[in-house]
């Protein structure tokens, strides 16, 4: 099946530091991927739509200048979470969408960061 | 406002019988649902969907109900085994083409041996 693969799984950094995440679709082309943000026993919150060779979209709540986005390549998709607070520390989880509605997301192995 | 409710947040039933999880929504422009498994630490793990105009799918195992006059979806697993135990998330989507899911906030499932 398809397969979205998503590194690091697990990374520290020191406050005010920036953090990348990828977020890469292995054998098909995803023309848009999602961010989602999951707090402890919180349900997965959508942060961001990523759409190829555009802006993503944010959802409301979500600072677009600490969460970049950037959708590279049908295959890409990068999260850069700039000047990390220990408030950022989260569960991060990116999917990825194939096709039609029918065949569901894909999603990312998730990125555990912790900000000390 | 939360639009797709789990309101149980953990469900413990013995290997062999049948699990049910429930999630009830609100939104009546829902057009799609699906349920997702998903293990600690770990991605979710798409398992099952149905669409609107459905009111059951059947998946090995794995049987979604729909019922849209109550907005009420229920997942059952038969029989449980110790493997299926984990957080299940509801989720849904309103259609068009930026394809965004609404999820709730899951229900941990323990089979127990």
């Amino acid at each position: 099946g398809a397969v979205v693969s998503q590194h690091p799984s697990r990374v520290i950094c020191k406050s005010g530091t920036s953090v990348k995440i990828e977020c890469r679709s292995l054998d098909f082309q995803a023309t848009t991927m999602f961010w989602y943000r999951q707090f402890p026993k919180k349900s997965l919150m959508l942060m961001a739509t990523s759409n190829e060779g555009s802006k993503a979209t944010y959802e409301q709540g979500v600072e677009k200048d600490k969460f970049l986005i950037n959708h590279a390549s049908l295959t890409l998709s990068t999260l850069t979470v700039t000047s990390a607070h220990p408030e950022d520390s989260s569960f991060y989880i990116c999917s990825a969408r194939m096709g039609t509605a029918s065949v569901g997301a894909f999603f990312g192995q998730g990125t555990r960061l912790t900000v000390v | 406002d939360q639009q797709v409710k789990q309101n149980s947040p953990s469900l413990s039933v013995q290997e062999g019988r049948i699990s049910i999880l429930n999630c009830d929504y609100t939104n009546s422009m829902f057009d799609y649902f699906l349920w997702y498994k998903k293990y600690p630490a770990e991605g979710p793990t798409f398992l099952i969907s149905i669409s609107s105009i459905k009111d059951k799918n059947e998946d090995g195992r794995f049987t979604v109900f729909l019922n849209k006059s109550a907005k009420h979806l229920s997942l059952h697993i038969v029989p449980s085994q110790p493997g299926d135990s984990a957080v299940y998330f509801c989720a849904a989507h309103s259609g068009g083409s930026n394809y965004k899911l609404t999820f709730g906030k899951g229900t941990l499932l323990t089979v127990n041996p």
